[in-house]
């Protein structure tokens, strides 16, 4: 079955350091990969995604590409701020015909000033 | 555009009472997931209904929950009698069906059974 495996946390780094949390997966066929972003208190809330080899999705200075050689989709962000403190999920949609989306267990990030 | 929105926030009540959490869907929106979220399982998918029926419920621990969407535009998840053990956060999604979009989540409801 699909799993997703990303690295175990929690992480924390000073303001402004280079930021990378591992994604990788496991699927059948050509799914869809996403990152999610849980603040404190909220519900998740969908950061970027990538619907093909190759595909780089970015958001608020966040970025993941799709490599389907590795079976992965790493998170990375070049200065993170304390406001980036939360818990970041990895996903997978297998594709058409799927409804569920597979998460990885989350990693928690804290940035401290 | 509003969000999906999920009612209570919080819920404190007494085991073997019966709680009921709700939730309203994105409009447009016709597939609907229900999840808990605990520090040991993390999130548990419990139920995802498509076109309003229940498609999956696989996911429901027991018989002592049960969920329902009577129309488009509301869901609600029930638990009667409520134990200890189901305190959690539980949270609804929904999404546009096919292709690859993505489920958006509500703020959830925190249940905390005494």
């Amino acid at each position: 079955g699909d799993s997703v495996t990303q690295m175990e946390g929690p992480v924390t780094l000073s303001e402004e350091a280079f930021l990378t949390i591992n994604c990788t997966y496991t699927a059948t066929g050509y799914p869809s990969l996403f990152w999610y972003v849980q603040y404190p208190g909220e519900g998740l809330q969908l950061l970027l995604k990538a619907t093909k080899a190759d595909d780089k999705g970015s958001n608020k200075g966040f970025e993941a590409t799709y490599r389907k050689e590795t079976t992965s989709f790493h998170l990375e962000k070049g200065s993170v701020q304390v406001s980036d403190s939360a818990v970041y999920f990895c996903a997978l949609h297998s594709g058409a015909g799927s409804y569920q989306l597979t998460f990885g267990k989350g990693t928690k990030l804290s940035v401290i000033p | 555009d509003a969000g999906v929105i999920q009612s209570p926030r919080h819920e404190v009540t007494e085991m073997g009472q019966e709680v009921t959490l709700r939730c309203k869907p994105i409009s447009g929106h016709n597939s609907l997931f229900w999840y808990r979220q605990t520090m040991m399982r993390g999130l548990e998918l419990l139920i995802y209904f498509n076109n309003n029926v229940p498609i999956d419920d696989s996911g429901m621990p027991e018989d002592r929950f049960s969920a329902k969407m009577p129309n488009a535009s509301f869901s609600t998840l029930k638990i009667q009698p409520s134990e200890p053990r189901d305190s959690a956060v539980y949270f609804c999604a929904s999404r546009r069906t096919g292709g690859n979009q993505p489920q958006h989540f509500g703020d959830g409801t925190r249940l905390s059974i005494l």
